[in-house]
């Protein structure tokens, strides 16, 4: 069974442009997750999806970052003007089960100059 | 709301010691708890997970028990091996919204020969 895919897995930007990371989770995993990791720190919850729906997006710093699932299977987090503070790597979790167990890709590594 | 706390950032110990990281949370529903493990440049991975029913999750020779009169779910193994150092994380989600996880800022687990 495949794992959860992600891309890019590095960016480098400068501060004001931006980046969309992809995301393709376990086939058949109802619930997609983004998280932002800085560096030594533990992974903090953006945005997470059931389906096709935002079920909580509170930690998402709306007015750069977007996150869509627009058809419950993939999923695309765009960060729009990014600034120094934005450099972590964002994880892709997915999880199909009721004992709640995130399946983890990669995770894509961003740096901004 | 809710909340995980991992005090130690880092923990060195001999390898054949033994091994415990502490994890404490604050949640106002019932909680269930995670540890997860991520080794360098690998995506975390669960270890184990509590369990409903009070039975204590075991997985790799690690073993966590749940004390709700404490809020703790510390991670314990017997004899450390080279093999376990990583970074461990704790994590959290509760019964009225169990899909919503989040985690502790970690602990880097370094054992030494």
């Amino acid at each position: 069974e495949a794992g959860v895919t992600q891309s890019p897995r590095y960016a480098v930007l400068q501060e004001g442009q931006a980046v969309s990371f992809w995301c393709d989770p376990i086939s058949g995993h109802d619930t997609l997750y983004w998280y932002q990791q800085p560096r030594d720190q533990g992974p903090q919850l953006l945005v997470y999806f059931r389906d096709e729906a935002v079920i909580d997006n509170s930690q998402l710093p709306s007015d750069r970052f977007s996150a869509v699932r627009p058809k419950g299977t993939n999923s695309t987090l765009k960060i729009q003007s990014a600034k120094q503070g934005d450099t972590a790597t964002y994880l892709c979790a997915s999880s199909g089960d009721s004992g709640n167990t995130l399946y983890f890709g990669e995770g894509s590594r961003l740096i901004v100059v | 709301g809710d909340s995980v706390t991992q005090t130690e950032g880092l923990v060195t110990l001999t390898e054949g010691l033994p091994v415990m990281l502490n994890c404490t949370y604050q949640s106002t529903y019932s909680p269930f708890l995670f540890w997860y493990v991520q080794h360098l440049n690998e995506a975390p991975k669960l270890l184990l997970k509590s369990f409903t029913d009070n039975k204590r999750p075991e997985h790799q020779g690690f073993h966590a028990t749940l004390h709700k009169s404490s809020s703790s779910f510390h991670l314990q193994k017997s004899s450390a091996q080279l093999s376990d150092s990583a970074l461990y994380y704790c994590a959290l989600s509760d019964a009225t919204n169990a899909y919503k996880v989040i985690f502790g800022k970690g602990t880097h687990l370094h054992v030494l020969p």
